[in-house]
């Protein structure tokens, strides 16, 4: 089992609607999950980090944190066509310096 | 504003030759990482470093090394570069446990893509 998962997509949402991004990690310690968003051909970018249960927003993103149920989302409302990328999520473990990342959803917003 | 710098956009090295990839951040982190990035196999760690002088493996450490003589500089070396190292090099600074306050939120520059033939 990986330790990050994500569905690889593509994921295919019409502009305007609400785009939701999933993602599931293994390891029942970790404590720090984060969302980047890497267009093609570009580096990852940070959208949000989350670190307590619950919702925590953004402008156009909500990122959801469950921890008893070991999962991540990430929402995106009034979809643009910018919006069009690989969302990755990454998770740290408690003591760990480094994070691991999932392989990434792809998202295509259709006009 | 966090900048992290990579020295090269594209590189093209011939098989058997010694690549350097250079990484400079400028907010004075402690860590620094250096991933590949290839499609179907997502981000990979090769090598991190918490500190000066200090470093770690990856999960793909096999043909490289990495050299950290300066806290803002972080660099990844091809002892003899092969053709399955034709990727997308990514290097990240995060600002580390000993920083009061300090997350592990990473911050990614703008990558390297080398083609080995």
């Amino acid at each position: 089992q990986k330790e990050v998962e994500q569905n690889s997509g593509p994921l295919s949402v019409p502009e305007g609607a609400i785009a939701s991004l999933n993602c599931t990690y293994s390891d029942r310690v970790s404590q720090s999950f984060f969302w980047y968003r890497q267009y093609s051909g570009k580096s990852p970018e940070l959208i949000m980090s989350i670190y307590s249960n619950g919702d925590k927003e953004d402008g156009r993103f909500t990122a959801q944190l469950n921890k008893a149920s070991q999962y991540v989302s990430l929402l995106i409302r009034d979809s643009q066509p910018s919006d069009s990328a690989t969302y990755l999520c990454a998770v740290k473990t408690q003591g760990a310096q480094k994070l691991v990342f999932g392989q990434g959803t792809r998202l295509t917003i259709n006009p | 504003d966090v900048k992290v710098t990579q020295s090269s956009r594209y590189l093209v090295k011939r098989t058997g030759e010694k690549v350097f990839l250079e990484c400079v951040q400028d907010m004075d982190h402690e860590n620094m990482f250096w991933y590949r990035q290839d499609p179907g196999l997502g981000l990979r760690l090769i090598y991190f470093s918490y500190d000066v002088k200090m470093k770690e493996k990856g999960d793909i450490p096999e043909g490289y090394s990495v050299s950290r003589e300066k806290k803002e500089r972080f660099s990844l070396i091809l002892e003899s570069a092969s053709t399955n190292q034709t990727s997308m090099y990514l290097c990240a600074s995060s600002p580390g446990f000993r920083r009061e306050g300090g997350e592990e939120t990473q911050y990614f520059g703008p990558g390297t893509r080398l083609l080995v033939l």
